[in-house]
């Protein structure tokens, strides 16, 4: 079965700076691949999502990157801000079947 | 309405009560899930319907019993619940193709479950 794994699993930011979170997964039939920020004691929310027909996406500071060649997606925050910390997971959804296989979790830290 | 409603929000039980937790979505989405989701950890697939019918049970015990009423309503009954069963249940809906996979995948607040 799928299985996703996402680094790092902690990641502290100066205020104003870009964020890298890398995420590998291992079915290559996988075709969606979102990303979640789960702030303390609430839901997770999807922040931005992608397909495997597609490359990049960009959606102002957050920008998600698929190459499917080597089974790695990466989550882009630029200019960061505090609001900006939470825990983010990325996930995967195998081809014709209706999972959503998640990531370990990055805990994003942005200090003022 | 883009939302996906979890009652309660809290609840504490006892290892002998009976108990149901409640979801409610009215987005058209015809994938409903429920995640259980301890602190510090990724959300964790129990069950899956699409359709109104159950197509997904990640082995989950047969204490947790999930059911469909219809298209818009979910519900995952409690029975006989241990300590460590304590946790974060997530109710979750999408629109979900084959070839495209997910749309829209919206997960509710969640209630927040204690077994005492």
């Amino acid at each position: 079965g799928e299985n996703v794994e996402q680094h790092p699993s902690t990641l502290s930011v100066q205020e104003g700076d870009s964020a890298v979170i890398k995420c590998t997964y291992s079915d290559s039939a996988s075709n969606y691949f979102p990303w979640y920020k789960q702030e303390l004691g609430k839901r997770p929310q999807l922040i931005i999502d992608i397909r495997s027909n597609v490359g990049e996406k960009k959606d102002q500071r957050i920008a998600v990157t698929l190459n499917k060649t080597a089974k790695h997606f990466s989550l882009h925050i630029t200019e960061t801000q505090p609001e900006d910390s939470a825990v983010y997971f990325c996930a995967a959804s195998p081809y014709n079947t209706d999972k959503l296989i998640f990531g370990t979790g990055t805990r994003l830290q942005v200090f003022p | 309405d883009t939302e996906v409603t979890q009652t309660p929000k809290h609840l504490v039980m006892g290892m002998t009560n009976k108990k149901s937790l409640k979801c409610e979505q009215h987005m058209g989405h015809r994938a409903m899930y429920w995640y259980k989701q301890k602190a510090k950890k990724p959300p964790e697939l129990m069950f899956v319907y699409s359709y109104e019918k159950l197509s997904i049970n990640e082995s989950v015990p047969s204490r947790f019993s999930p059911e469909c009423p219809n298209s818009s309503l979910l519900n995952l009954h409690l029975h006989a619940l241990q300590p460590e069963d304590s946790a974060l249940y997530l109710c979750a809906s999408s629109q979900w193709y084959r070839a495209g996979g997910h749309y829209g995948y919206t997960f509710g607040s969640g209630t927040r479950l204690t077994v005492v």
